[in-house]
């Protein structure tokens, strides 16, 4: 089956200590993106990723960091800067990053700092 | 800048009644891409439809029909006969053609089925 992973579903952190999000996909897609989710609200756009060993900042970048080593994977790693982090955090791949692509989404991981 | 506006946070309907989740956007380009996508409980985002700025041919998927009308800048999604399967938050994005494939997207309407 294609699709998009992310482990793990429910992640608890205590208070500065760094915590790493896993996102893999098998669709062989070239772009990867990951988004926070805060209850009530849109998603916002942390980090995106075109090709493989290179990724800007999205619009919430700050106390995030990420790598993309592999095509296939695109872990984020939530860092103790990041104020706030308890959030829903999705990530996401299309084939390439033309505006014409739909992005396909993971199951999300939920997180909450303790 | 690119905005996208939905204004209902949370509709309650009865199952079969017809219901209509409204978008509004703003953008200063010519190029540009409209996309609705539900999230059900379980938290992952479900990819709906994709529109681009030059058609504003409105589309029907069975009980799914989607509104474009670039003179009001709306894409409005409207569910017909209303299923309990359909409660989900529903979100409108916008990608400009400038911007690559960033994705802004709306605040959600949580829509409620009731039976």
């Amino acid at each position: 089956d294609g699709g998009i992973t992310q482990s793990p579903k429910y992640l608890f952190r205590k208070e500065g200590q760094n915590v790493t999000l896993s996102c893999e996909q098998n669709l062989n897609h070239d772009a990867m993106y990951w988004y926070r989710q805060d209850p009530g609200q849109g998603l916002r756009l942390i980090y995106y990723s075109q090709i493989v060993n290179d990724f800007q900042k999205g619009d919430i970048a700050e106390g995030y960091s990420v790598s993309r080593e592999k095509k296939e994977s695109f872990p984020l790693t939530v860092t103790s800067a990041q104020k706030n982090p308890t959030a829903f955090y999705l990530c996401a791949s299309s084939i390439t990053s033309g505006t014409y692509n739909e992005q396909f989404f993971g199951p999300g991981t939920r997180l909450t700092v303790l | 800048a690119q905005k996208v506006t939905q204004a209902q946070t949370e509709i309650s309907v009865v199952e079969k009644e017809d219901v209509t989740l409204d978008c509004v956007y703003e953008t200063r380009d010519t190029t540009y891409y409209l996309f609705w996508y539900k999230q059900p409980p379980s938290g992952e985002l479900v990819f709906l439809i994709r529109r681009n700025s030059f058609d504003e041919q409105n589309e029907i998927s069975g009980r799914y029909s989607w509104n474009f009308q670039k003179s009001t800048s709306s894409f409005n999604f409207t569910i017909t006969a209303s299923q309990v399967v359909d409660s989900a938050v529903y979100f409108c994005a916008l990608s400009e053609e400038d911007a690559g494939n960033m994705l802004t997207f709306g605040g959600g309407t949580r829509l409620m089925v009731k039976p």
